[in-house]
């Protein structure tokens, strides 16, 4: 275990639907990321927090929300999301921002 | 535009024989890079990492060699065991994770 724990492991949602994802660290880290990862396609990164601040939002549309209401805790709400959303989403934690990370084991999305 | 790939998207080895995973990368201002393992169901793990102002870096069973010249980076596991399995990627940093390119992976399967 990398000490960074997500939930839920599998989601199915349709288009209209609207569901968070919840990524906790237990590791007093205080740099937060998400990423996306689509088969056959590099890790993308899209957002990335330090000290609860949003330092890196790489250009993701709107329907990804993030939230990060403390050091120990990211989340990721969406809404209207297409099918094209279908990855795995992993969460990442480091020391600080630039440091290692240590990575979940991803929320494996599928979008109908 | 800028990438960092690998060559091979699957390599096969034989248990006890060593591997050899290789990266392009395409952005010379890349200074820092990250090679990663991805078991199944799993977040990728850090394995080693190496600046650019070295050329090797040995860990345990594991070498990083990079060749600024020719961007060019590559993975050396000696002594590959069936644990190994799995998919590897790299990763360029530069400017620290400001700017961050993903390589795609490379599935390595070790016949017993």
């Amino acid at each position: 275990e990398t000490g960074v724990t997500q939930t839920p492991r599998h989601l199915v949602m349709g288009m209209t639907n609207k569901k968070s994802l919840k990524c906790e660290q237990h590791l007093g880290h205080n740099a937060m990321y998400w990423y996306k990862q689509s088969a056959k396609k590099p890790l993308e990164l899209m957002f990335v927090y330090n000290f609860k601040e949003q330092t890196e939002n790489n250009s993701v549309p709107s329907r990804f929300s993030p939230e990060c209401p403390n050091s120990s805790h990211l989340f990721l709400h969406l809404h209207t999301l297409q099918p094209e959303d279908s990855a795995l989403y992993l969460c990442a934690s480091s020391r600080n921002e630039g440091s290692e990370q240590f990575f979940g084991p991803g929320t494996r999305l599928t979008v109908l | 535009g800028e990438s960092v790939g690998l060559h091979l998207p699957t390599l096969s080895v034989q248990e006890g024989d060593n591997s050899i995973i290789n990266c392009a990368y395409s952005n010379s201002a890349s200074d820092y890079f990250i090679w990663y393992k991805q078991e199944s169901g799993k977040g990728p793990q850090f394995i080693i990492d190496i600046r650019s102002n070295m050329d090797k870096r040995q860990g345990q069973r594991v070498t990083v060699l990079l060749n600024k010249t020719v961007k060019h980076l590559s993975l050396q596991i000696a002594a590959t065991q069936p644990g190994d399995s799995a998919v590897y990627f790299c990763a360029g940093f530069s400017g620290g994770y400001q700017k961050v390119t993903f390589g795609t992976g490379t599935k390595l399967q070790v016949i017993p």
